[in-house]
């Protein structure tokens, strides 16, 4: 299997913040990568696919980028509805993998 | 607009079976796509449980493979889990997917709201 490791496991950011979240992969995945955003008590959002592509309908202050066995999450003027926990996904194998998530919460 | 709704037991015994149905709305199964079953323990992070492509084939989890039997109709535009032998340790809100082929194997883009199984006795 291959392994998700996402950093910080949480982070405390205020609004209008830079805030820069890592997946790393245990192989190369080359840019199979996804993230999603998950708030309390809801489904998880598709944000970003490809590792740097952006979802239909999801804001520009987001951004990915990374290939091979490190990624990034970037989210530029952190707003209020952006405190949520977010994952990164695999899809290199059809055993996808998923991160342990990032918690971004009010500092 | 592309819609998933699961349906089941919210609670199981233990030793018994879980089994979960998921069905999809505003769009065709026999289109093709992947269809998953990703569950969430509580307080816990995500972790895929296994996948369906619209042909039948099936893809585990690897600890889960000998108990995990995932099925089709596209006749009625619905996929199915059934888990065996759960144990506490199932416990978890199942959520089902469609997973998007894009030149990697797929990733989820619309997902249901998700069903909360608790395993207990």
């Amino acid at each position: 299997d291959i392994q998700m490791t996402q950093s910080p496991s949480a982070l405390s950011a205020s609004v209008g913040d830079r805030v820069t979240i890592t997946c790393r992969a245990s192989h190369l995945i080359s840019n199979w990568l996804a993230w999603y955003q998950q708030k309390p008590g809801e489904a998880p959002k598709l944000l970003i696919y490809q590792a740097s592509t952006l979802q239909s309908g999801v804001p520009s202050r987001f951004s990915g980028s990374g290939s091979g066995t490190e990624f990034t999450l970037t989210i530029n003027g952190l707003q209020p509805d952006d405190f949520a926990t977010y994952y990164c996904q695999q899809y290199n194998s059809y055993s996808v993998t998923f991160g342990h998530g990032t918690k971004v919460q009010v500092k | 607009q592309v819609q998933l709704q699961e349906s089941g037991p919210g609670l199981v015994k233990p030793s018994e079976t879980l089994s979960l149905t998921c069905v999809v709305s505003g769009y065709s199964m026999r289109r093709g796509d992947y269809w998953g079953w990703i569950r969430q323990p509580p307080g816990k992070g995500l972790e895929w449980v296994g996948s369906i492509y619209y042909s039948g084939t099936t893809y585990y989890r690897p600890s889960l493979e000998s108990r995990l039997t995932m099925s089709l109709d596209t006749s009625k535009n619905q996929f199915s889990l059934n888990l065996n032998s759960v144990t506490a340790a199932d416990t978890a809100a199942y959520y089902c997917a469609r997973g998007i082929k894009d030149g990697g194997p797929y990733y989820f883009d619309y997902w249901g709201q998700g069903i909360l199984v608790t395993v207990s006795s």
